[in-house]
């Protein structure tokens, strides 16, 4: 059974810093891109940031560009999203999820709150 | 950004009635390969994203078969044959033709 189990998520200041954590299993992980998308409290969904399987291209929405870093550890079939400079407007459940076009499987999701 | 517009946003259905959700990009949908890849999800209360629909009208295993996607280029639907209770939530369309990728901004079906 493919499973995704996010982690790390959590209270920060503006301006602070936070790593993410996105555990996979159930399927072969080198063999997919890997995608991060977020949803603010009662909003909608914003994908964030791409990684491919491949060649290690990443892809970032405008709104995080320069601010978030996407990675991945093949040799422990995790995903991650380092968080730099957070704002209040970064608040949100942050889920990944399978491909970067299928979208297949999505985690639990991990709360992030920016507030002061 | 390939803007991606719902309609209605808000869908009270009887139960046991049809509903339909319209999803219409502001771009072509069509990639390269021929394919076009046109996503549709369900949102329950309290829960994660769930695919049902992929590349336009491909339903998910496990989906109802009540559920259907249809379309092209630039215009699609979700349709629900028959509502029932466990359809209640919010229906997202996305497009992963072009970076970045764009969601809808989501309908939201309730039981009248």
């Amino acid at each position: 059974e493919v499973q995704l189990l996010e982690s790390g998520g959590g209270l920060v200041q503006p301006g602070g810093s936070l790593r993410l954590s996105c555990a996979a299993s159930g399927f072969t992980f080198t063999s997919y891109a890997m995608t991060w998308v977020r949803q603010a409290p009662g909003k909608g969904l914003e994908w964030v940031s791409t990684i491919s399987n491949s060649d290690g291209s990443t892809y970032y929405a405008d709104s995080v560009k320069g601010r978030f870093t996407i990675s991945r550890d093949n040799s422990k079939n995790t995903l991650y999203l380092h968080m730099n400079s957070l704002r209040l407007e970064d608040t949100a459940v942050y889920y990944c999820a399978k491909g970067a076009v299928g979208f297949d499987c999505w985690g639990q999701g991990t709360l992030v709150t920016v507030s002061s | 950004d390939v803007v991606m517009t719902q309609s209605p946003l808000s869908l009270p259905v009887t139960l046991g009635q049809p509903a339909s959700i319209s999803c219409r990009s502001s771009q072509s949908l069509v990639y390269s390969d021929g394919n076009t890849y046109l996503n549709w999800f369900q949102q329950r209360p309290g829960q994660s994203p769930r695919r049902l629909i992929y590349k336009v009208s491909n339903r998910d295993s496990g989906v109802p078969d009540r559920f259907s996607g249809s379309g092209s280029g630039t215009d699609f639907t979700l349709k629900i044959s028959r509502v029932e209770a466990e359809d209640v939530g919010v229906y997202y369309c996305m497009q992963a033709t072009h970076w970045p990728r764009t969601f809808g901004q989501g309908t939201k079906l309730e039981i009248k």
